[in-house]
């Protein structure tokens, strides 16, 4: 039972650089996540899909694009990255989008930008 | 405006003493909470959930308690071990929206 899995775990890049972090869920859960958690602060919302084929804004997104690919994969690519998004981004589901039983989390990427 | 916050940043208690975690929450709209916790270099995990029709609920070793006058939200772990040393998030939910609290650090000393 994977649950969340996310690619890669670490990673460091120079400002400027792109790259995409990858998530899949396999508990067939509708709703799918991408938070960043910075110290001292609670997870914040950058984007989500309610389902698939939908994507929307959460609390944080400039910088920031995601991709539902298929109902279990959600992906999150920064373009250009800049050093204020050094961070640890996960990515979650949930059944559906009301978070009943709340969300399911993966473990995390840790992003260092430079 | 709308935030989750916890009384203490850090909180060190015996092994097999009893925890508490504190929270306050702002809106009185919030029908849903969570708590979750988060070990180091892993993600959160789903503890225990009440809804804001309850006022108390247990699980295996945890109670959660809802106070609605006051806005407060509580974590009790009973008899804490080693293995409950951890980062413990509280969450509230209004509608479709979650607000994480920025979390307590649980020690627990053998």
């Amino acid at each position: 039972n994977a649950g969340v899995t996310q690619t890669p775990k670490f990673q460091v890049l120079k400002t400027g650089q792109s790259m995409t972090l990858q998530c899949a869920q396999d508990m067939n859960h509708n709703s799918m996540y991408w938070y960043r958690q910075d110290p001292g602060m609670g997870l914040r919302l950058i984007y989500y899909s309610a389902s698939e084929g939908t994507t929307d804004k959460g609390e944080v997104p400039n910088g920031y694009n995601v991709s539902r690919l298929n109902k279990r994969e959600f992906s999150l690519r920064l373009e250009s990255a800049a050093p204020s998004q050094t961070s640890v981004y996960f990515c979650a589901s949930s059944p559906n989008r009301n978070r009943v039983g709340g969300y399911t989390f993966g473990s995390g990427t840790r992003l260092t930008v430079v | 405006g709308e935030s989750v916050g916890l009384h203490l940043p850090t909180l060190s208690v015996q092994e097999g003493d009893n925890s508490i975690i504190n929270c306050a929450y702002s809106n009185s709209a919030s029908d849903y909470f969570i708590w979750y916790k988060q070990e180091s270099g892993k993600g959160p995990q789903f503890i225990i959930d009440i809804r804001s029709n309850m006022d108390k609920r247990q699980g295996q070793r945890v109670t959660v308690l809802l106070n609605k006058t006051v806005k407060h939200l509580s974590l009790q772990i009973a008899a804490t071990q080693p293995g409950d040393s951890a980062v413990y998030f509280c969450a509230e939910n209004m509608g479709f929206k979650t607000i994480f609290g920025a979390g307590t650090r649980l020690f627990v000393k053998a």
